[in-house]
């Protein structure tokens, strides 16, 4: 049973498009947050939701919007895709100190 | 600002060999630090998760310090493995705050 699950794994789009990438988590968790991992490795908070409302919102650009159905999902919609977007997105469940990742999804942005 | 440093940045050892990691941080009010370990391709996975009142704790060969007064915290392998291979993120959250602040990382690489 994967904890924290992300689709697609994979990716790839023209600059200008719209796509969405989906998260799940089966733990329970009243938190989730979306990351972005540069080239460099870099981990950068993107946001944070608990209990279905936005906590946190890092200066993000509003072509990106997340959403949140239910506790379970956090989902991630960007607009107008541009180069720069290009990286891999992980999600996090968090339970107090401890967070949980998904696999990540890798975006190419062309 | 809130910063977390590693080093080094990148370190290649032989299987079996002992080496140790580094995180220098300014967060504060200082709540909690925690190492990662991330495969390649993968989301980190958590090692280890230390409090201000814990010194060192351990997970299997993997041994973390924490240093409260001077800042900073050690993640020490022990008989290292080829799947030791990965990035390992040094992770500190302030007291109050909801945003944890990254570390860039140190890119382990164990050859046979």
């Amino acid at each position: 049973d994967t904890a924290v699950s992300q689709t697609p794994k994979y990716l790839v789009t023209q600059m200008g498009n719209d796509k969405s990438i989906k998260c799940e988590q089966n733990l329970g968790h009243d938190t989730m947050y979306w990351y972005k991992q540069d080239s460099k490795k870099f981990l950068k908070i993107m946001f944070s939701y608990n209990n279905k409302e936005l906590i946190i919102n890092e200066t993000v650009p509003n072509r990106f919007s997340p959403k949140s159905p239910d506790k379970a999902h956090l989902n991630l919609h960007i607009n107008s895709l541009e180069l720069g977007d290009s990286a891999v997105y992980f999600c996090a469940s968090v339970r107090g100190r401890e967070q949980f990742f998904g696999p990540g999804t890798r975006l190419t942005v062309l | 600002k809130n910063q977390v440093e590693q080093s080094p940045q990148s370190l290649i050892i032989l299987e079996g060999k002992n080496c140790t990691l580094q995180c220098n941080y300014t967060v504060s009010p200082f709540s909690n630090l925690r190492w990662y370990k991330q495969d390649t391709g993968r989301g980190p996975v958590s090692l280890t998760i230390m409090t201000f009142s814990e010194n060192t704790k351990s997970n299997g060969r993997y041994t973390a310090t924490l240093d409260a007064d001077t800042k900073q915290s050690s993640l020490h392998i022990t008989a290292s493995q080829l799947s030791d291979s990965a990035s390992y993120i040094c992770v500190v959250s302030a007291g109050g705050s909801y945003i944890p602040t990254f570390g860039r990382g140190t890119s382990l690489i164990v050859h046979p």
